[in-house]
């Protein structure tokens, strides 16, 4: 499997402020995903990154709340918008499609906690 | 997607197997069986996948019955570091989307 990092690890953040969150891969990888994991839950996903063009978003989640890039194959970022306490959540990104990996299977970064007051 | 069921939490033994059941009756032919665990606060970790037929890697086996209505993941010497929340989730081959429930909090006691 890739070697998957995240960046920062973990933050707090004033409401009403961004944060973009960054998901480096050490491999190109077909598909790269961004999860959201509230406290005390299990994982959501928030949309697809498509590389050269927009992200793909989930039921629930929007562009203008999580704007996401994917300027190449290794590397995605999450931005989370004009944050409020409820944001408060671990973001995780994930990859599929690895040259080495096993085919159809995802892996995970380590996550991103995020604290807004 | 199919929905899966499983326990909500379960005690084992250290070095001793761990068993943990999924069900999964509404599966479909093309559906796959896969098994992650979070260990807490950290990203997902896949154990192990299958379609039909029994798997076996370095961390699990996995046993899926005859009608793939159900399957059983198999820890064969659990030790503390394999605490954590079992996840069983089924997933047409070439689709992406994960769907993540609850999960199963497994907790190894010495």
């Amino acid at each position: 499997s890739a070697v998957i990092s995240q960046k920062p690890s973990r933050d707090i953040c004033q409401r009403g402020t961004s944060l973009t969150i960054q998901c480096q891969v050490d491999s190109q990888v077909t598909m790269m995903f961004w999860y959201r994991q509230q406290p005390g839950q299990s994982l959501t996903l928030i949309a697809t990154a498509n590389q050269g063009s927009e992200a793909t978003y989930e039921s629930g989640f929007v562009i203008d709340k999580f704007p996401i890039s994917r300027p190449n194959l290794t590397f995605s970022t999450l931005t989370v918008s004009n944050m409020s306490p409820e944001d408060s959540s671990i973001y995780l990104c994930s990859v599929e499609g690895i040259g080495t990996g096993i085919q159809e299977t995802q892996y995970f970064g380590p996550g991103t906690r995020l604290l807004v007051l | 997607d199919a929905k899966t069921t499983q326990p909500p939490s379960m005690d084992c033994a250290e070095g001793r197997a761990a068993n943990l059941p999924c069900n999964h009756s509404t599966i479909s032919g093309n559906e796959y069986v896969y098994w992650y665990r979070q260990i807490h606060s950290q990203g997902p970790q896949y154990i192990i996948h299958g379609l039909k037929n029994n798997e076996t890697n370095e961390m699990a086996s996995l046993i899926i019955t005859e009608d793939r209505k159900s399957s059983t993941l198999i820890l064969p010497h659990a030790t503390l570091r394999d605490t954590a929340v079992y996840y069983c989730i089924v997933r047409v081959g070439n689709d992406y989307k994960l769907s993540f429930g609850a999960g199963t909090t497994v907790t190894v006691r010495a």
